[in-house]
């Protein structure tokens, strides 16, 4: 069965210091993998997604994530944090296909960012 | 354009009462999808609906839980006989083909 696991619950960060969040998986063969943020009371924003293809992803709010097949890594970054940066991080995985991605999600990093 | 929409956004209830959650997803979406979240469990998938196939209910924690896809757009989760235990946040997804975007959730208190 497929899991992924974000080993950092809390992390943080002063503003203007890069980021990297780390995310794991588990699965019988190179998944589509997501990177979700959730600010307080709101739900799941999109930040970026890897199906194929060059293995540096860009996403929105200037992060970014690689994935590392021989480590099962999709890890996020971002080079210098704004307070509003401040939030959840949802790392998941879906079936290789282009719809009906039944997601697993990690565990979640909750980001706080100091002034 | 106009993201999924979730209502209500808060939703208390008592032990043993059913419950209706709405979910519109962005306009020509096929694929819809119910997680819930919930302090102890995480994100966890319910039910996922493509088009006109059999929804996929792997993810429904007991048979108290049902829901439904009017038209090919809209859904409704209902929960019935409501146990504190269904407290969380139920979240609302759609896509077409890359990525699943969000609603913003329907907070359900069971007290």
């Amino acid at each position: 069965a497929q899991s992924v696991t974000q080993p950092d619950i809390h992390i943080t960060v002063s503003e203007g210091a890069s980021l990297e969040l780390r995310c794991n998986y588990s699965y019988g063969a190179t998944p589509y993998l997501f990177w979700y943020v959730q600010s307080p009371g709101q739900g799941l924003q999109l930040l970026l997604k890897y199906f194929s293809g060059d293995t540096l992803v860009q996403g929105i709010k200037g992060f970014e994530a690689e994935f590392k097949r021989s480590q099962s890594s999709f890890n996020l970054r971002k080079p210098s944090v704004h307070w509003s940066d401040a939030a959840e991080y949802f790392c998941a995985v879906g079936p290789p296909r282009a719809a009906g991605n039944k997601l697993t999600f990690g565990g979640g990093t909750r980001v706080l960012v100091k002034p | 354009g106009a993201g999924v929409s979730q209502s209500p956004s808060n939703k208390v209830t008592e032990k043993g009462k059913d419950v209706e959650l709405r979910c519109d997803p962005i306009s020509g979406h096929t694929a819809l999808y119910w997680y819930r979240q919930s302090l102890g469990q995480g994100l966890e998938f319910l039910i996922y609906f493509q088009g006109n196939s059999a929804p996929d209910k792997s993810g429904l924690p007991s048979d108290r839980f049902s829901a439904e896809r009017t038209g090919g757009s809209v859904s409704t989760l209902t929960i019935q006989r409501t146990q504190q235990e269904d407290s969380a946040v139920y979240l609302c997804a759609s896509s077409l083909a890359e990525g699943q975007y969000f609603g913003p959730g329907t907070r359900l208190t069971v007290l």
